[in-house]
């Protein structure tokens, strides 16, 4: 089945700096790609996802990036801000005509915005 | 903004008792959900279901669990005879299509004692 691996488990950055967040997936038939925040004591946030027939996909200061052949997909915050420190999980789901309707998700990150 | 909701967002029961955990998916959605997230690891897929039928689950979702839709508004998740390693976070999620979109919600904690 597809396993999902995440790094780095936790990420400080300077307020106004870049985070990156890197995930890799096992199973090729996994088409759909979405990243989900988490904030203390909510539920997962969709805040973005990708396809596998795009390669990248921007909203605003967030933007997701798919390598189909390495077999793995980012996730790119700039100009981070205090209310972007949370946990971020990324996923993976394979669909299609025998679709498989769960998300399989990485392990987190939890993000530190300094100020 | 549409929402899924859950109750109680805190449960806590003895081993062995019956728990109920309820959600009230996006109205529009067709497509259900359950979750779970033990403290400090990954967030675990239990069960799918669509049209009053589950449509997949995993290997942990055993013989003591069960989902059903007992109206138009309500998704719920029963263990019947709960366990210490139940304890976890319960999320409820719900797509409009299976292709679509999960929106979570908050989840319930569930502890067992």
């Amino acid at each position: 089945g597809e396993n999902v691996e995440q790094h780095p488990s936790t990420l400080s950055v300077q307020e106004g700096d870049s985070a990156v967040i890197k995930c890799t997936y096992s199973d090729s038939a996994s088409n759909y790609f979405p990243w989900y925040k988490q904030e203390l004591g909510k539920g997962p946030q969709l805040i973005i996802d990708i396809r596998s027939n795009v390669g990248e996909k921007k909203d605003q200061r967030i933007a997701v990036t798919l390598n189909k052949t390495a077999k793995h997909f980012s996730l790119h915050i700039t100009e981070t801000q205090p209310e972007d420190s949370a946990v971020y999980f990324c996923a993976a789901r394979s669909w299609g005509m025998d679709s498989s309707y769960k998300l399989i998700f990485g392990s987190g990150t939890r993000l530190l915005v300094r100020p | 903004e549409p929402e899924v909701t859950q109750t109680p967002s805190h449960q806590v029961t003895q081993m062995g008792q019956e728990v109920i955990l309820r959600c009230v998916p996006i109205s529009n959605h067709l497509y259900f959900y359950w979750y779970r997230q033990i403290l400090g690891q990954k967030v675990e897929f239990l069960v799918s279901f669509y049209n009053n039928e589950i449509s997949e689950k995993s290997e942990i979702f055993d013989d003591q669990f069960s989902v059903e839709r007992p109206d138009g508004s309500n998704f719920t998740l029963k263990i019947r005879s709960t366990k210490l390693e139940d304890s976890a976070m319960y999320f409820c999620a719900s797509s409009y299509q299976t292709s679509g979109e999960q929106y979570f919600g908050p989840g319930t904690r569930l502890t067992v004692t």
